[in-house]
């Protein structure tokens, strides 16, 4: 049972250049995330999905897009990458009142 | 919105007890949930508190106040594979998204 899948695990981008960072989960939840980890700042939301079909701004949306493909998929996309999107992305799921499960992270630097 | 306020670091000996406070200001509040990150990875769920009082699951446990907007995550028994971070997370009453802390290093020494 793989879980949460992201893909890829590290990207070094160029500023101004575009990315999509994958996710999948196997495990049929309704509710997928998008979320960005910086150093002594906890994990912030970017984008969520309650289901498939719905997408939602979090905490901190700009300069990224995503898409619901389906309702195992959830890509995060950067349209022009900034150096301030260097971090480290997870994605998580969950169904409907359980704890969410996450991704092993990607992890990407925008030089 | 949602802000959480956890202690940075704590460091304490194999088979001590260590208890991480967290205080929280919320626009509307459901639950409370800890999550553990080894070194980077990918965090994993601990524990949740959606009434007062205390949960237990093996040697972590974990207290809810939500007339004090306090929560706790006790780890007992330390061990070396402890040593990781700790995320306490509020989950929003009107959407269920969760807000996290900024995170407690706890260090384990021998």
């Amino acid at each position: 049972n793989a879980g949460v899948t992201q893909t890829p695990k590290f990207q070094v981008l160029k500023t101004g250049q575009s990315m999509t960072l994958q996710c999948a989960q196997d495990m049929n939840h309704n509710s997928m995330y998008w979320y960005r980890q910086d150093p002594g700042m906890g994990l912030r939301l970017i984008y969520y999905s309650a289901s498939e079909g719905t997408t939602d701004k979090g905490e901190v949306p700009n300069g990224y897009n995503v898409s619901r493909l389906n309702k195992r998929e959830f890509s995060l996309r950067l349209e022009s990458a900034a150096p301030s999107q260097t971090s480290v992305y997870f994605c998580a799921s969950n169904p409907r009142d359980q704890p969410q499960h996450f991704g092993d992270g990607t992890r990407l630097s925008i030089l | 919105g949602q802000s959480l306020e956890q202690p940075s670091e704590v460091t304490a000996v194999e088979g001590a007890i260590v208890q991480i406070n967290c205080t929280y200001q919320t626009s509307g509040f459901y639950g409370l949930s800890w999550y553990q990150q080894h070194d980077g990875g990918a965090p994993t769920f601990l524990s949740y508190n959606a009434l007062d009082g205390l949960e237990e699951t093996g040697r972590f446990s974990s207290f809810l106040s939500r007339s004090d907007s306090y929560g706790y995550l006790l780890l007992q028994e330390l061990q070396m594979k402890d040593s990781a971070s700790y995320f306490c997370a509020s989950e929003g009453s009107n959407d269920y998204k969760l807000s996290f802390g900024a995170g407690t290093t706890v260090t384990v020494r021998a």
